[in-house]
């Protein structure tokens, strides 16, 4: 079964640092990926996605992640993180050898301090 | 606007009681899918649906009911069979592709309370 892994349920950064979160995946197929954002009390917001398309792939808000088939890794990173950034960010994968479902990652809490 | 939409925000509700969870989406997407979130966790699948009346279980289903009578609407029963109800419904809705899901859209959430 297909499975994701977030290493860190809790990631913390001064402000203006750079902002790493790490996703592996498990299938052996390249899926489709995905990071999404959630802000308390609110529902998910898709960063950004990779269809098998450019490895790397730039989202909203400054976000990008780089696909490497070779780690079975998608990470997220920011160059320079900010206030406002502070929220869960999850991973999901869309694995067609799994149907029709997407597995999410348990999330990592980014908190961002001043 | 396209989008999708949860009703209501909060919910509260006593013990023993069932109740439903409104979830609607304007996107003309095929699929549709409960998930359960609780504090500190990640998303735990219910309930899906590829096409209009057929469902399946997901993860966690017993003590859930849904129906798809409708593409745009995919309402969720918490029935007094499920044990720990209290906990944050999310909704949400995708095309399916052919060489998997495209991204899901997520309603705003329902946050129930069962006392």
């Amino acid at each position: 079964a297909q499975s994701v892994t977030q290493l860190g349920s809790h990631v913390s950064v001064s402000e203006g640092a750079l902002v790493l979160l790490r996703c592996n995946y498990s299938s052996s197929v390249p899926p489709y990926l995905f990071w999404y954002v959630q802000y308390p009390n609110q529902g998910l917001q898709l960063l950004l996605k990779y269809t098998s398309a450019a490895t790397l792939v730039k989202g909203i808000n400054g976000f990008e992640a780089e696909f490497k088939k070779s780690e079975t890794s998608f990470h997220l990173t920011k160059p320079s993180a900010h206030m406002s950034d502070a929220a869960e960010y999850f991973c999901a994968v869309s694995d067609p050898d799994y149907g029709q479902n997407f597995v999410f990652g348990p999330g990592t809490r980014l908190s961002v301090l001043p | 606007d396209g989008g999708i939409t949860q009703s209501p925000k909060y919910l509260f509700r006593k013990e023993g009681q069932n109740v439903t969870l409104s979830c609607e989406q304007n996107l003309n997407h095929d699929a549709m899918y409960w998930y359960r979130q609780d504090p500190g966790q990640g998303l735990r699948l219910i309930y899906y649906s590829q096409i209009v009346n057929d469902f399946q279980k997901g993860d966690i289903a017993e003590g859930y009911s849904v129906s798809r009578e409708k593409k745009e609407s995919f309402p969720l029963t918490v029935t007094s069979a499920q044990k720990n109800p209290t906990a944050f419904y999310l909704c949400a809705s995708s095309y399916i592709l052919r060489g998997g899901l495209d991204e899901q859209y997520f309603g705003p959430g329902t946050r129930l309370t069962v006392t």
